[in-house]
């Protein structure tokens, strides 16, 4: 059984450009939620999605930030018109469907996004 | 609201000798609490979780902590450190949805060194 796979794992832009981050969730997993780690400073959430819907993203920026989690393939999580404070990694975990108190979150090897 | 303080950026401890990683938590109900290791530039490895079961948590690699309600504490600990044991680790505290556990919130970080 796969892990949560993300990709790509390196991704270099230019300020001003689109960055375009996928995740792969473990299968059988339909809960998503993607992390912000920027340097020397821990995790920081963004935003949970269950298929076809977001739950919470109150961590998201307001502008340029979007995810989504279509009902076929992988979370996207897209930052338009990217400047140098957005370079950070980007890690996405999943977790199993259902309330479950303490359901694990599988973490992903992140994303590390590098804005020239 | 809940929050996690990581009470150090940095510990040091030579092989062998005994290790302890402190962490206070801040949390409006019984909470699920989790210590995730960070292993350079790896995703994040979940080392154990308390999830309002048995105080005293054994994890892998020999790490387990202790709940403390009267001290609102989740400390971190292994008899025995190990080369292999240098590595970021994360204290986390879950916001849950009607119960479930959900978004994490992460602590700081302690970077732990492993001297020979």
């Amino acid at each position: 059984n796969a892990g949560v796979m993300q990709n790509p794992r390196h991704l270099v832009r230019r300020r001003g450009q689109e960055a375009r981050l996928r995740c792969s969730p473990m299968k059988g997993h339909s809960h998503v939620y993607w992390y912000r780690q920027l340097p020397e400073e821990g995790l920081k959430f963004m935003v949970y999605l269950q298929k076809e819907n977001i739950i919470d993203e109150s961590g998201m920026p307001k502008e340029r930030f979007s995810a989504e989690f279509p009902k076929e393939g992988p979370s996207i999580l897209r930052i338009q018109q990217v400047v140098r404070g957005d370079s950070a990694a980007y890690f996405c975990a999943s977790s199993l469907p259902g309330l479950a108190k303490g359901n694990e979150q599988f973490f992903g090897p992140g994303t590390r996004l590098t804005v020239l | 609201a809940q929050s996690v303080t990581q009470l150090d950026s940095h510990v040091s401890v030579s092989e062998g000798t005994p290790v302890l990683l402190r962490c206070n938590y801040s949390s409006s109900y019984s909470p699920s609490l989790f210590w995730y290791v960070q292993h350079p530039n790896k995703g994040l490895q979940l080392l154990l979780k308390y999830t309002s079961a048995a105080t005293l948590v054994k994890g892998i690699n020999g790490f387990e902590a202790e709940f403390k309600k009267s001290e609102t504490s989740f400390h971190l600990t292994k008899p025995s450190a190990h080369m292999s044991d240098a590595a970021e680790y994360f204290c986390v505290v879950s916001v849950g949805y009607g119960g479930a556990t959900n978004k994490l919130i992460f602590g700081t970080g302690t970077l732990l060194a492993v001297q020979p």
